[in-house]
């Protein structure tokens, strides 16, 4: 079955210890994204990657870091999480090709962490 | 950046066509059009996109103006399941998403 993988799907941890949220999918897709949602604000996105080893950030790329090894993978690292990291985080995946991204995205079920 | 504009809420009868405008008036020429739902705090779901034309698929139809600096996503005949917060998004060059603050659709019996 087609699909994006998320781990964990629920997370309560405290501040400043390092923690890492993974991404996977299945379909051999190029594009892969990570979103954080708040409530009132929707999806805003915080990295994305155009393939292997090519990364760029979103919106709100601050206190975040992604790396892509390769193409399946696209974790998702906090490296000192802060309480205004408490949100619900997807990942995404796409095989839109070139610049146009001309194909839709896939979502995963979504990560909620919590940070005390 | 290019930003999009949608109505908070909306209702509909169930039965009855949903009609879910769009503002895009600073869209750019190679700019596509997506719109996604979510339910509830599931991960997003595809409903369609275009980038000048008009399309349908087996869920709704997606009308773009000529200038394309609006759109609108119809439902042709909404039911109590596709109550859910509607997502107008354009995708540019380079693989950035820009998100709209949603529509939440009510569809009521």
């Amino acid at each position: 079955e087609a699909q994006v993988t998320q781990n964990p799907r629920y997370l309560i941890t405290v501040t400043g210890k390092k923690l890492t949220v993974t991404c996977s999918q299945n379909m051999n897709h190029e594009y892969m994204s990570w979103y954080r949602q708040d409530p009132g604000l929707g999806l805003r996105q915080i990295y994305y990657s155009m393939n292997v080893e090519v990364t760029d950030k979103g919106d709100v790329p601050e206190g975040y870091k992604v790396s892509r090894k390769e193409k399946r993978n696209f974790p998702l690292i906090l490296e000192s999480p802060s309480p205004n990291q408490t949100s619900l985080y997807f990942c995404a995946s796409s095989s839109g090709t070139g610049g146009g991204l001309n194909q839709p995205q896939h979502f995963g079920d979504g990560t909620r962490l919590s940070i005390l | 950046d290019a930003k999009t504009t949608q109505p908070p809420s909306m209702d509909c009868a169930e039965g009855r066509a949903a009609n879910l405008p769009c503002n895009h008036s600073t869209i750019s020429g190679n700019e596509y059009v997506y719109w996604y739902r979510q339910i509830h705090s599931q991960g997003p779901q595809y409903i369609i996109h275009g980038l000048k034309n008009n399309e349908t698929n087996e869920m709704a139809s997606l009308i773009i103006t000529e200038d394309r600096k609006s759109s609108t996503l119809i439902l042709p005949h909404a039911t109590l399941r596709d109550t859910a917060v509607y997502y107008c998004i354009l995708v540019r060059r380079g693989g950035k998403l820009i998100f709209g603050q949603g529509t939440e659709l009510s569809v009521k019996p």
